[in-house]
C-alpha cells in the first residue's frame, strides 16, 4: 500500500458526460501528480500541483482540468467525455518536486 | 523530448536467472526513478537515483546511471515468478517526470 488513495476504483460512463476522480496523498506528500495510462499511448503526464498551486502541464486536454484543495487532495476533472478517454488515470504523490513519487491503484474510467 | 526509453521491449528468463533492463533518455535531469507494474494494477516504486550518483542498490536490485551516456541499467538478480511485471523508468526533473513505454519481464518457474 503506498498511502496514496484513488477513489473511485472503477466509472463507467457515457460520451459527452463529466465526472471527477479524486486523490488523497500520502500523508505529508505536498506534490500530486496526474498520469493517464492508456493502451496505446503509454504513461503520459497530464499536471503537477505543489501545495495547492500548479506547477507544471503535461499533454492536459482543455476538455481536462484539475485542483488541489487545501486539505492536499486533489480532483481531476474530465468533460465532454470521449470514447478515446477510456485509461487508467493515476494519481502520485511526493513530499516535495523532485522526490520519489508513490502511486495510487488507479482509476479505471470507461467511456461507452 | 524527455521521455525515457526501455530496452528491450520484452525480456523472458528462467527463475534464477538476472534480468537487465535499459533506459535511455534525450536531455538532462535531476533524478531518475523505476517502477514496476503488474498487469492493470498500480505502479510500484522500486528506487529514484539522482544524477549526481552512479549506483544505488535495493535489496536485489541494482541501478546504475551514465549521464554521459544519458542511460540507466536495471539489474534483478536471482529473479523470482514474482518480479514477473513491466517495469517502467521515469526520468525527471523538479516538478514532472516521464515514462518510457516499459520492458515487460517474464520470469518462467
Amino acid at each position: 500500500d503506498s498511502g496514496v488513495t484513488q477513489t473511485p476504483k472503477h466509472l463507467i460512463t457515457a460520451t459527452g458526460q463529466r465526472v471527477t476522480l479524486r486523490c488523497s496523498p500520502r500523508s505529508g506528500d505536498l506534490s500530486v501528480y496526474w498520469y493517464q495510462q492508456s493502451l496505446d499511448q503509454g504513461l503520459q503526464f497530464l499536471i503537477q500541483y505543489y501545495n495547492g498551486e500548479e506547477r507544471a502541464k503535461g499533454n492536459i486536454l482543455e476538455r481536462f482540468s484539475a485542483q488541489q484543495f487545501p486539505d492536499l487532495h486533489s480532483e481531476l476533472n474530465l468533460s465532454s467525455l470521449e470514447l478515446g478517454d477510456s485509461a487508467l488515470y493515476f494519481c502520485a504523490s511526493s513530499v516535495a518536486q523532485g522526490t520519489e513519487a508513490f502511486f495510487g491503484q488507479g482509476t479505471r474510467l470507461t467511456v461507452v | 523530448s524527455q521521455q525515457g526509453e526501455e530496452d528491450p521491449q520484452a525480456l523472458s528468463i528462467q527463475e534464477g536467472e538476472n534480468a537487465t533492463m535499459n533506459c535511455s533518455y534525450k536531455t538532462s535531469i535531476n533524478n531518475l526513478q523505476w517502477y514496476r507494474q503488474n498487469s492493470g494494477r498500480g505502479l510500484v516504486h522500486l528506487i529514484l537515483i539522482r544524477s549526481n550518483e552512479r549506483e544505488k542498490h535495493s535489496g536485489r536490485l541494482r541501478v546504475t546511471l551514465d549521464t554521459s551516456k544519458k542511460s540507466s541499467s536495471l539489474l534483478i538478480t536471482a529473479s523470482r515468478a514474482a518480479d514477473t511485471a513491466s517495469y517502467f523508468c521515469a526520468v525527471g526533473n523538479f516538478n514532472k517526470f516521464y515514462f518510457g513505454s516499459g520492458t515487460k519481464l517474464n520470469v518462467k518457474p
